[in-house]
């Protein structure tokens, strides 16, 4: 069974930085692409990045919105991707999800809360 | 960017009845590997997103048949043919043929 566990939300601070992991069991990790996604309160869907497989060249795309401030990466060993989120604003403020590369299965997410 | 425009805005169906969301995109969704970029999800009350539909039309595992997908290019059809309690819930249609991938704004689905 496909399972994705996200952690590391949080309450903090606007300017500074937070590191989300997604922990991902039930298939092989290190053949796919991972994917972020928010959902500010009350609000659509947003996709945010993902890093492709080691055979893609495990390279990341971002939404324009965080690219420069957000960083993607993954340990295949571990199979665990994470997304590094610097210089925080309040417009961050949102349920952070992943998914793997098919997009069909998603963790149940973890509440990250920019805020002074 | 590929603006999604997803209609209506919400819906209020009696169980057993059909229901149909539309999705258009800006830009066709056919990719030039043959593939259209196309998916359905459904969100209900304090879940993530569940995956209903894959490429305009192929149903996910455990999906019931009763959840149709349809449509080429730009536009794009989500039907329920018969509305149960359990179909409750914020449909997206999101597309991801390219960057940045983009959903529709949802359509709220509500039983009578």
């Amino acid at each position: 069974e496909v399972q994705l566990v996200e952690s590391g939300g949080g309450l903090v601070k606007p300017g500074r930085s937070l590191r989300l992991s997604c922990t991902a069991s039930g298939f092989s990790f290190g053949d796919y692409g991972l994917s972020w996604f928010r959902q500010a309160p009350g609000k659509g869907l947003e996709w945010v990045g993902f890093i492709r497989s080691k055979a893609y060249g495990g390279t990341a795309e971002y939404a324009a919105s965080v690219k420069g401030r957000f960083t993607i990466s993954r340990d295949d060993s571990k199979s665990i991707a994470y997304l590094q989120m610097n210089s925080l604003e309040s417009g961050d403020t949102a349920m952070y999800y992943c998914t793997e590369g098919q997009v069909a299965f998603w963790g149940q997410g973890t509440l990250v809360t920019v805020s002074s | 960017e590929i603006v999604m425009t997803q209609t209506p805005v919400s819906l209020s169906v009696t169980p057993g009845q059909p229901a149909s969301i539309s999705c258009k995109s800006s830009q066709s969704l056919l990719h030039s590997d043959g593939k259209t970029y196309l998916y359905w999800y459904l969100q209900k009350p304090g879940q993530p997103p569940q995956l209903l539909i894959h490429e305009v039309s192929s149903r996910f595992s455990g999906v019931p048949d009763r959840f149709s997908g349809s449509g080429s290019a730009t536009d794009f059809t989500l039907k329920i043919s018969r509305v149960e309690a359990e179909d409750v819930g914020i449909y997206y249609c999101m597309q991801s043929k390219q960057l940045p991938w983009t959903f529709g704004h949802g359509t709220k689905v509500e039983i009578k």
